[in-house]
């Protein structure tokens, strides 16, 4: 069965570094998503892409966060310098984007995620 | 923008025991999904439900779109069921899920 692909699973990192995670999307999903999940709380967008544009990147703090989808397949997210405040569980989710295949076009699919520890 | 409210917000059960998990929004959606998150943080598709009802062995859900809300009902919880079950919606086309704030479950055996 098709999944969304990320890694690394877990990151530890001191505070000023540079980290960087990876996500496959599933294949042929044109749509794809970045969340980040603080514990106990709900995954809230960091950013959306559409095949290799940024849709929305209103919740990205630009000051220190880049994203980017350069081929509209695989994507990078990095965080430059790491704040302590930046631990959390960093998700990927893709969706098809466009109707047909008889899947709902906005129905989303999520990674396993990548844990960040920032010390 | 849309506002999504789950409840109750934890839960514990006996294994063998049913339950109803509620979730209200706060205006129309085009997609509403369940999600069960296990304890290794991955969310897992439940159920894809802007509306009607649906259902997949002990589980099923009901989404009343015009009344703003949707129920989740899982018979004969089993201790795999435990973890935290969200409901996400999405206003209009293919913009970003909107999460609740989930309902923790855990059931005894």
């Amino acid at each position: 069965e098709a999944e969304v692909a990320q890694s690394p699973r877990y990151k530890i990192t001191e505070k000023s570094q540079a980290v960087a995670f990876w996500c496959d999307p599933i294949s042929g999903h044109a749509t794809l998503y970045w969340y980040r999940q603080i514990l106990g709380q709900g995954p809230e967008l960091l950013v959306q892409f559409q095949d290799e544009s940024v849709v929305d990147d209103s919740q990205l703090p630009k000051d220190r966060f880049s994203a980017e989808r350069l081929k509209g397949v695989d994507s990078t997210l990095k965080i430059q310098p790491a704040e302590l405040g930046d631990s959390a569980m960093y998700l990927c989710a893709s969706s098809p984007g466009t109707s047909g295949n008889n899947a709902p076009y906005n129905e989303q699919f999520f990674g396993p995620g990548t844990r960040l520890t920032v010390l | 923008g849309i506002q999504v409210e789950q409840s109750p917000p934890d839960l514990i059960l006996q294994e063998g025991a049913n339950s109803t998990l509620r979730c209200n929004f706060s205006d129309s959606v085009n997609n509403l999904q369940w999600f069960h998150q296990n304890p290794w943080g991955q969310l897992i598709n439940l159920f894809y439900i802007p509306s009607g009802t649906k259902q997949n062995g002990r589980l099923s859900a009901t989404t009343v779109a015009t009344e703003r809300y949707s129920l989740l009902y899982i018979s004969s919880s089993q201790t795999t069921d435990s973890g935290v079950y969200f409901c996400a919606v999405v206003g209009s086309g293919n913009t970003p899920l909107v999460f609740g704030k989930g309902t923790r479950l855990s059931v005894i055996a």
